[in-house]
């Protein structure tokens, strides 16, 4: 089916350490990037979006960088804090009509963040 | 300005009901979309509602349904419910802008569960 895949289920990094969670999407005909935090018992919270036409965006600690060459997204976090353990989710939004109000969402990368 | 809001937050139901959720979106948002959330397919795009009238449609059996009222809150509803069918169901709401890149905002989401 559908998907945009994520290259690792599970990442633990200690605290204080950069975080990089990377994503791979198939859909080269996708304009649009966004990354989302989601912890337990919540809805996925947006963090931050790129579009096609830039390779890279920083935000608060956090930074997306976009490889359309290889169609590789990434999502660096900056000195992780506890507070950043969640999963993470790409999602990419395609052109066209047929995409209005559609994400297409990867599976996931869970952030364990060590003390 | 307050975020999106779903309820009921946690249902039980047996197979065989339907069942009926709400979402209210983000105020002045005018598009609405439904993600089902599983552990075996993550999260997968049902629909997308803007002006009281479904825009976008995912691949989904027809037990899936929704409506969306003229202040832009939506419901979906699910008849004949079946046991795979127990989930975490999101809404996200967005301006709307068809074909636009917007971010979509996610609500805490309902807990379905269907014994």
């Amino acid at each position: 089916g559908e998907n945009v895949g994520l290259h690792l289920p599970t990442l633990s990094v200690q605290e204080g350490d950069n975080s990089i969670i990377n994503c791979a999407y198939s859909n080269s005909a996708s304009d649009y990037f966004i990354w989302y935090k989601q912890e337990s018992g919540k809805g996925p919270q947006f963090i931050i979006d790129i579009r096609s036409n830039m390779d890279k965006r920083q935000g608060q600690r956090v930074t997306v960088l976009l490889n359309k060459t290889v169609k590789h997204l990434s999502l660096q976090i900056a000195a992780t804090q506890p507070g950043d353990s969640a999963v993470y989710f790409c999602a990419e939004k395609g052109m066209g009509s047929s995409n209005t109000g559609k994400l297409i969402f990867g599976q996931g990368t869970t952030l364990q963040v060590k003390p | 300005k307050a975020g999106v809001t779903q309820t009921p937050r946690y249902l039980i139901k047996t197979r065989g009901q339907q069942v009926t959720l709400s979402c209210s979106p983000i105020s002045g948002h005018r598009s609405v979309s439904w993600y089902q959330q599983t552990p075996g397919q993550g999260l997968q795009f049902l629909f997308e509602y803007f002006s009281e009238t479904q825009r976008n449609k995912g691949n989904f059996p027809g037990r899936f349904s929704g409506r969306q009222f003229s202040n832009s809150r939506s419901e979906m509803n699910v008849s004949t419910l079946e046991l795979g069918d127990s989930a975490l169901y999101l809404c996200a709401s967005s301006l709307g802008l068809k074909q636009g890149v917007e971010t979509q905002y996610f609500g805490p989401g309902t807990r379905l569960l269907v014994l």
